[in-house]
């Protein structure tokens, strides 16, 4: 069966410090990998989407950036975090065969100072 | 692009009671309509889901039922019981390769004994 991991869990951080947040699913091959972001009490904002190796789709235009070095491990970063940037993190996985179904991962909840 | 409007914000209900959540989109062609289930702090759950070449759609308790014409879709929960108090949100897709879901903005859920 599939699996998404992501960590670290929790983190604080200070305004201006870097950021990198980690994904990875187990059990399929060459899913569509997505970012959301949620703010406190808030919905869910698509950051980023890939549909394999190397491309990466910015749905929002902000201080953040994605990668997807391997087929099932996708990377959020921040060369300099913003306090907006707080929030939870959500990486999610769909197959990408037309099944559309998406799961989410257990999320990273990130706190800025 | 697709524009997903869900209604109401709070919903409030006695146990064992009906709950009903209603979303409209924008784009025509979109296909998928999934609903999640959120709890305090944790991932959104996909709790059900419609495609567009079907009316309803029931699993227990809970039946979706999707009006291609009008655009709108909704989420029936029967029998409602005080786990069922969480977020939910609707969302729509359209077919394509990176499969990805515009959100409504949630519902807050409470079923009180």
């Amino acid at each position: 069966s599939q699996t998404i991991h992501q960590w670290p869990a929790t983190l604080v951080q200070p305004v201006g410090s870097p950021l990198s947040l980690e994904c990875t699913v187990e059990g399929t091959s060459n899913p569509n990998l997505y970012w959301y972001r949620q703010a406190a009490g808030r919905g869910l904002q698509l950051l980023f989407y890939s549909v394999g190796i190397g491309q990466i789709s910015s749905e929002v235009p902000q201080n953040l950036s994605a990668s997807r070095p391997q087929d099932r491990q996708f990377i959020l970063s921040s060369k300099k975090l913003l306090l907006s940037d707080s929030g939870f993190y959500l990486c999610a996985w769909s197959s990408g065969r037309g099944s559309y179904e998406q799961y989410f991962g257990p999320g990273t909840r990130l706190t800025v100072t | 692009g697709e524009n997903v409007e869900q209604h109401p914000s709070t919903l409030s209900v006695q146990e064992g009671d009906s709950a009903v959540i209603k979303c409209t989109y924008s784009d025509s062609a979109s296909n998928y309509f999934p609903w999640y289930k959120q709890e305090l702090g944790k991932r959104p759950q996909l709790i059900i889901d419609i495609r567009s070449n079907v009316g309803e759609k029931k699993d227990q308790r809970i039946a979706v039922t999707l009006n291609k014409t009008a655009k709108h879709f909704s989420l029936h929960i029967t029998e409602t019981q005080p786990e069922d108090s969480a977020v939910y949100f609707c969302a729509a897709s359209r077919q394509g390769g990176s499969e990805k879901l515009v959100f409504g903005k949630g519902t807050k859920l409470t079923v009180n004994p």
